[in-house]
């Protein structure tokens, strides 16, 4: 079991719902992030926030709204979306931190939602 | 822009072989590399954390090297076993930004 942990696993919703999928990291990090993966393509860097504050937008359709209340949640607000939206969301938390070898920024994700849109 | 590469895209060996996973990187100005395991519909598990300054890590059965000046790092995993099979992800990161490859399914026969 990881310290980051999501809700919910699966998702079915149509085209017309509004959904709300939601992380929450218990490492003590100041950064989170939602990654979306599908079938056959890389993992995408979707957003980031540092902080509470958003600190990327990868070109990511307004369609899908993110929302961090604090350092150690995480929303993702859907709606309208389509059916190639369907894929696996993955969310992951991080903090900068300064060793004797430098800086590390080691990433540790949940278990992700599958998310389907019919 | 960073491009990350690994190679193979899917390999599938005996029990009890050794192996090496390949991970190619374009930007070698980067905090660290991190190796993942990633089980069929499943999160992504750590496995290994190279900072930039290192050249290798070892957990268990697990080695990975990194060689910045090249852009390369690569996954040895000794003796292998069925329960190996994944699919392995490299990360490079550099400032909060993570770039990941496309992966190496790895699959070990009894």
């Amino acid at each position: 079991e990881t310290g980051v942990t999501q809700t919910p696993r699966h998702l079915v919703m149509g085209m017309t719902n509004k959904k709300s999928l939601k992380c929450e990291q218990h490492l003590g990090h100041n950064a989170m992030y939602w990654y979306k993966q599908s079938a056959k393509k890389p993992l995408e860097l979707m957003f980031v926030y540092n902080f509470k504050e958003q600190t990327e937008n990868n070109s990511v359709p307004s369609r899908f709204s993110p929302e961090c209340p604090n350092s150690s949640h995480l929303f993702l607000h859907l709606h309208t979306l389509q059916p190639e939206d369907s894929a696996l969301y993955l969310c992951a938390s991080s903090q900068v931190v300064r060793t004797g070898a430098g800086a590390k920024d080691e990433q540790f994700f949940g278990p992700g939602t599958r998310l389907t849109v019919l | 822009k960073q491009e990350v590469t690994q190679i193979p895209a899917a390999l599938s060996v005996p029990e009890g072989e050794n192996l090496v996973l390949n991970c190619s990187f374009t930007d070698s100005a980067i905090y660290n590399l991190q190796w993942f395991r990633q089980d069929p519909g499943k999160g992504l598990t750590s496995l290994l954390l190279i900072q930039s300054s290192q050249r290798e890590q070892t957990s268990g059965r697990l080695n990975a090297s990194l060689d910045k000046s090249s852009g390369r790092s690569t996954l040895y995993i000794a003796a292998s076993q069925p329960g190996d099979s994944a699919t392995y992800l490299c990360a490079v990161t550099n400032a909060g930004k993570s770039t990941f490859g496309d992966g190496t399914t790895l699959t070990v026969k009894p």
